[in-house]
């Protein structure tokens, strides 16, 4: 299994606090990912980085941010929480993004806003 | 606009019998499809890939098929086990430009014992 842990791995805050989630990785990929899983919607990419201090967003990115210092960390942010965002949030890596690139998932956060 | 597209939301299958879950896709661009498996409370795992200079891709009792021209894949699993009950989502990117993947809704696969 590739090393991608994800803390906390479960949150209840209330609408318009701040959040922060956090991936870490032991494999050294340069490529991470986070997605938000909800029922009907599949995974959806919210902000990807391609490298330290190189992010972009996805295609769900408004209410949220991302920084990445370090190759091992990706960190979600929530500036406000809002209801919708209410989700399973998992982060992604992966070593390559040429020919059929796997991405390898951590166990994701469930957050619940309340 | 759900460029992927998986729609059968669940199926159940007897157990040793062949699983057959479908995906389909919009976009012609799309050239490197992935499928991935995921029990509850647990991350998706890979489970077998393919490019679109293929139709076809085995991986022990994992085969997925490509159809270029209907724009649509295909993963069968056979025999079908009590272990394979899970979601299994379907995945597509396109060579040309980004390396994003865009999922599809999933599928409950349940294996009756």
């Amino acid at each position: 299994d590739a090393g991608i842990t994800q803390s906390p791995r479960h949150k209840v805050t209330e609408t318009g606090t701040p959040v922060t989630l956090r991936c870490h990785q032991t494999e050294n990929h340069r490529y991470m990912y986070w997605y938000r899983q909800d029922p009907g919607h599949g995974l959806r990419l919210i902000h990807y980085s391609y490298g330290v201090k190189d992010t972009d967003k996805g295609e769900v990115s408004d209410g949220y941010s991302v920084s990445r210092s370090k190759t091992e960390d990706f960190l979600l942010t929530l500036e406000s929480a809002t209801s919708s965002q209410t989700s399973v949030y998992f982060c992604a890596i992966s070593e390559s993004v040429t020919g059929v690139h796997e991405q390898y998932f951590g166990p994701g956060t469930r957050l619940t806003v309340t | 606009d759900q460029q992927v597209k998986q729609n059968s939301p669940s199926l159940s299958v007897q157990e040793g019998r062949i699983s057959i879950l479908n995906c389909d896709y919009t976009n012609s661009m799309f050239d490197y499809f992935l499928w991935y498996k995921k029990y509850p409370a647990e991350g998706p795992t890979f489970l077998i890939s393919i490019s679109s200079i293929k139709d076809k891709n085995e991986d022990g009792r994992f085969t997925v098929f490509l159809n270029k021209s209907a724009k649509h894949l295909s993963l069968h699993i056979v025999p079908s086990q009590p272990g394979d009950s899970a979601v299994y989502f379907c995945a597509a990117s396109a060579s040309s430009g980004t390396y994003k993947y865009i999922f599809g809704t999933g599928t409950r696969l349940k294996v009756l014992a």
